[in-house]
């Protein structure tokens, strides 16, 4: 049982490249997210599904586009990279119930330079 | 819209004393405080959380405390060992809703 999976755990991209990020849980959750952790901010939402089919934007969508592939994996993809991308890159999944425990993944830190 | 409130932003303390975090919420339909602890380097993970109808929890060193009147909520760390050293972030979550508001974080750093 090996939780949230993440990869790449390091990238570095040049201005303009493209990238998609991998997550997949093994734990049978529902709901899968994608935050950005950046110095002082804390962790920032920035897109989520609620379930296999679904996708919401979060706090700070834009320049993002995710993927719920199936209720297993959540891909997060950038299409034009910019510096301002630069973050550790975080998935999460949450089990179901009245509590909104999420489990998150190791972390993806990425350098656009 | 939704917003966490988290302060102090870094917070030192002597081995032994006791560390308190607090954290402001907006929405006053938040139902659900849970707690992260961040080590260097590493993922957040749950360490405790509280819901609307209950006052405190404790679980070993750390408590919680959850005022709502005030839409105040705080960590309280007693007896600090330096592996206490990590990011704190608190977090709010409304009833019928998939999404955590999470605090900016408390770099809380133990001395020996």
């Amino acid at each position: 049982n090996a939780g949230v999976t993440q990869t790449p755990k390091f990238q570095v991209l040049k201005t303009g490249q493209s990238m998609t990020l991998q997550c997949a849980q093994d734990m049978n959750h529902n709901s899968m997210y994608w935050y950005r952790q950046d110095p002082g901010m804390g962790l920032r939402l920035i897109y989520y599904s609620a379930s296999e089919g679904t996708t919401d934007k979060g706090e700070v969508p834009n320049g993002y586009n995710v993927s719920r592939l199936n209720k297993r994996e959540f891909s997060l993809r950038l299409e034009s990279a910019a510096p301002s991308q630069t973050s550790v890159y975080f998935c999460a999944s949450r089990r179901g119930g009245s509590k909104n425990i999420q489990y998150f993944g190791a972390g993806t830190r990425l350098s656009v330079l | 819209g939704e917003n966490v409130e988290q302060h102090p932003s870094t917070l030192s303390v002597q081995e032994g004393d006791s560390a308190v975090i607090k954290c402001t919420y907006s929405d006053s339909a938040s139902n659900y405080f849970p707690w992260y602890k961040q080590e260097l380097g590493k993922r957040p993970q749950l360490i405790i959380d509280i819901r609307s109808n209950v006052g405190e929890k404790k679980d070993q060193r750390i408590a919680v405390t959850l005022n709502k009147t005030a839409k105040h909520f705080s960590l309280h760390i007693t007896e600090t060992q330096p592996e206490d050293s990590a990011v704190y972030f608190c977090a709010a979550s409304r009833r019928g809703t998939d999404k955590l508001i999470f605090g900016t974080g408390t770099r809380l750093q133990v001395f020996p």
